[in-house]
């Protein structure tokens, strides 16, 4: 069975302060993983991919570790405009010449960043 | 600018009633997907077209049923609306042979099920 797993939170943090919260996925064959961002009452928007070697957005930082089976999100310097939700998704292969089968979200950290 | 449109925001049918709910894309994505998203349960995926005519069930197609006739367009059908659908169905769109795959998603239908 895929799973995607999630802490829900909310995870309540400071302004300023660093937050990171990861995500697990328990197809080992999973190859395609992303960071959405989903706002109170709003549709979700892709926030970054995350690649194997990790990579980096601004005060965003992603990574995977494939060993252990999980991504990561890290939001440095963290602003009141950050306090969303933040949804994975994992998908089991490339994706290319259609097909669902396996494309997973996980239900989401709460991140409410406190002033 | 990317756009994914749905036809209606808030929706209230009765039990029985055949619900459809449209949506709509500008980017000439060949994938479209539709998704209920419910509290503590996330998103979820009811149905997914990757052409014209072609549709694969998702994980709980249950009561649902889906009409791609034409590219932009990708229609959730609810022969028999029930209670327990009563949810946010969100549409979304991604372009088809890339392994970036970012779906765009409309603004969401929030339906209610009397």
């Amino acid at each position: 069975r895929k799973e995607v797993e999630q802490d829900p939170g909310p995870f309540n943090v400071p302004e300023g302060a660093t937050v990171a919260f990861n995500c697990t996925y328990s197809n080992s064959a999973s190859q395609s993983f992303f960071w959405y961002r989903q706002d109170c009452r709003k549709e979700p928007k892709l926030l970054m991919s995350v690649y194997s070697s990790g990579n980096e957005d601004g005060r965003f930082t992603a990574q995977l570790n494939r060993a252990s089976q999980y991504i990561s999100l890290l939001i440095r310097d963290s602003k009141l405009s950050d306090s969303a939700t933040y949804l994975c998704v994992v998908i089991p292969s490339a994706y290319s010449g259609g097909g669902a089968d396996g494309l997973t979200f996980g239900k989401g950290t709460h991140l409410i960043i406190q002033p | 600018d990317v756009k994914v449109t749905q036809s209606s925001r808030y929706l209230v049918k009765r039990t029985g009633e055949k619900v459809f709910l449209e949506c709509v894309q500008d980017m000439d994505h060949e994938n479209m997907f539709w998704y209920r998203q419910d509290p503590g349960l996330g998103l979820r995926l009811i149905y997914f077209s990757y052409d014209v005519k072609m549709k694969e069930k998702g994980d709980i197609p249950e009561g649902y049923s889906v009409s791609r006739e034409k590219k932009e367009r990708f229609s959730l059908i609810l022969e028999s609306a029930s209670t327990n659908q009563t949810s946010m169905y969100l549409c979304a769109s991604s372009q088809d042979g890339s392994s970036y795959n970012e779906q765009f998603f409309g603004p969401g239908t929030r339906l209610t099920v009397l």
